[in-house]
């Protein structure tokens, strides 16, 4: 079955410590996105990549960084500079073409918790 | 700023009525525009997208797009109690390959 998986589901975190968030897709596409979540909120954009080894910084990139060395992979890295991470942290992948319906797919999300 | 206005709600209606949802945005070159649902502790699920004047239907779901107006719309017909979510609408800026912006998101309750 194509899709989107993220890894894992939930995830504690330690002051001070740097976390990765898995996020595999085998539908062929070209972009990937990481959204932020919280309570009450809408999502909130953090990095997207159009292309491996190219990403670009969303909305609220500060604490946290990416890679995109193969198509379908786009790990999260979580710093510690990122003081607030607590959240819902969702990854999306969409086709990269010239419909302008290119919808985007979710993985089911990684509820990140700090202890 | 682009921005993406939802009226977080919540929205109740009774079970069988219709349930309408709109969605506000701030730029007028926006092109197309998606409904997704989200129940709660879930990722959202794509529901419609539409970008063109008008209308579009899908069976229960209908989404309306008036670009001079800047605004988008979701009518649930028949609502169902399985139909409680939260619905969050997203535009995607700056052509094919541009974001998607996503607003806040409507809570929709429908009551047996």
């Amino acid at each position: 079955d194509g899709g989107i998986t993220q890894s894992p589901k939930y995830l504690f975190r330690k002051e001070g410590q740097n976390v990765t968030l898995s996020c595999e897709q085998n539908l062929n596409h070209d972009a990937m996105y990481w959204y932020r979540q919280d309570p009450g909120q809408g999502l909130r954009l953090i990095y997207y990549s159009q292309i491996v080894n190219d990403f670009q910084k969303g909305d609220i990139a500060e604490g946290y960084s990416v890679s995109r060395e193969k198509k379908e992979s786009f790990p999260l890295t979580v710093t510690s500079a990122q003081k607030n991470p607590t959240a819902f942290y969702l990854c999306a992948s969409s086709t990269r073409g010239r419909a302008t319906n290119t919808e985007a797919f979710f993985g089911q999300g990684t509820r990140l918790t700090v202890v | 700023q682009k921005e993406v206005e939802q009226n977080s709600g919540p929205l109740s209606v009774p079970e069988g009525a219709i349930a309408s949802l709109n969605c506000t945005y701030s730029d007028r070159g926006s092109q197309s525009f998606f409904w997704y649902r989200q129940y709660s502790g879930k990722s959202p699920e794509l529901i419609m997208f539409i970008y063109s004047n008008g209308d579009k239907e899908d069976g229960r779901f209908t989404a309306q797009l008036n670009k001079a107006s800047q605004y988008v719309s979701l009518l649930i017909r028949d609502s169902q109690p399985s139909d409680s979510a939260t619905y969050l609408c997203a535009v995607r800026y700056g052509g094919s390959q541009g974001n998607l912006i996503f607003g806040k998101g409507t809570k929709l309750s429908v009551k047996p």
